[in-house]
């Protein structure tokens, strides 16, 4: 099994542009999640999905948004960059909310915005 | 609120042990994670604790205090490779579907 697949690995943005970072799992997890994580600041989640047509704001939502059109993709859009949101993103999964079910997280987007 | 706090950075010396404390404020609780990153890497879960005592895992024990919000990470045995950043996550029991909320991380630096 992959696990969680991010893509891409590393982008520079200007300020004001658009795109999109990819985020796929193959583990059937209903559970998906967006953080960024800050030089010493650890890790904020942006937002999550509970399963395939639904998502929710998590404590840094704005300047992004997230769709969930099938178990597998949880796409994280940024629509104007701004130099905040140079940042490492994470996606990462979940079997359940509940127990001993850890999160299997994706090897990261390192994103620059100048 | 939810507040999760760790030290910020540690150094410990190849072969001793070192604990890494966590304290946190939820207003619900169900269960506590310790999760290992190496630099430019991403977090790599180590344990789970939802009752009160002493996970132990290999060269690696977490425990946990609910009465007291507190939770110790143990390394026994401190290899060179063990140098990575500890991150500890709640996951708050009264808010419905919120994922986990991390702490900032403790930096552990194994030094020979």
């Amino acid at each position: 099994n992959a696990g969680v697949t991010q893509t891409p690995k590393f982008r520079i943005l200007k300020i004001g542009q658009s795109m999109t970072l990819q985020c796929a799992q193959d583990m059937n997890h209903n559970y998906m999640y967006w953080y960024r994580q800050d030089p010493g600041m650890g890790l904020k989640l942006i937002y999550y999905s509970v399963g395939a047509g639904i998502t929710d704001k998590g404590e840094v939502p704005n300047g992004y948004n997230v769709s969930r059109s099938t178990t597998e993709d949880f796409p994280l859009r940024l629509e104007l960059a701004a130099p905040s949101q140079t940042s490492v993103y994470f996606c990462a999964s979940s079997y359940k909310r509940e127990g001993a079910y850890g999160y299997t997280f994706g090897s990261g987007t390192r994103l620059t915005v100048v | 609120g939810q507040n999760i706090d760790q030290p910020t950075e540690m150094t410990a010396t190849e072969g001793a042990i070192v604990q890494i404390n966590c304290t946190y404020q939820t207003s619900g609780f169900n269960g506590l994670f310790w999760y290992q990153q190496h630099a430019g890497e991403a977090p790599t879960f180590l344990s789970y604790n939802v009752l009160d005592g002493l996970e132990e895992k290999g060269r690696f024990s977490s425990f946990l205090s609910r009465s007291k919000g507190y939770s110790y990470l143990l390394l026994k045995e401190l290899q060179m490779k063990d140098s990575a950043s500890y991150l500890c996550a709640v996951r708050d029991a009264n808010s419905g579907n919120t994922p986990l909320v991390f702490g900032k991380g403790t930096r552990l630096s194994v030094i020979a």
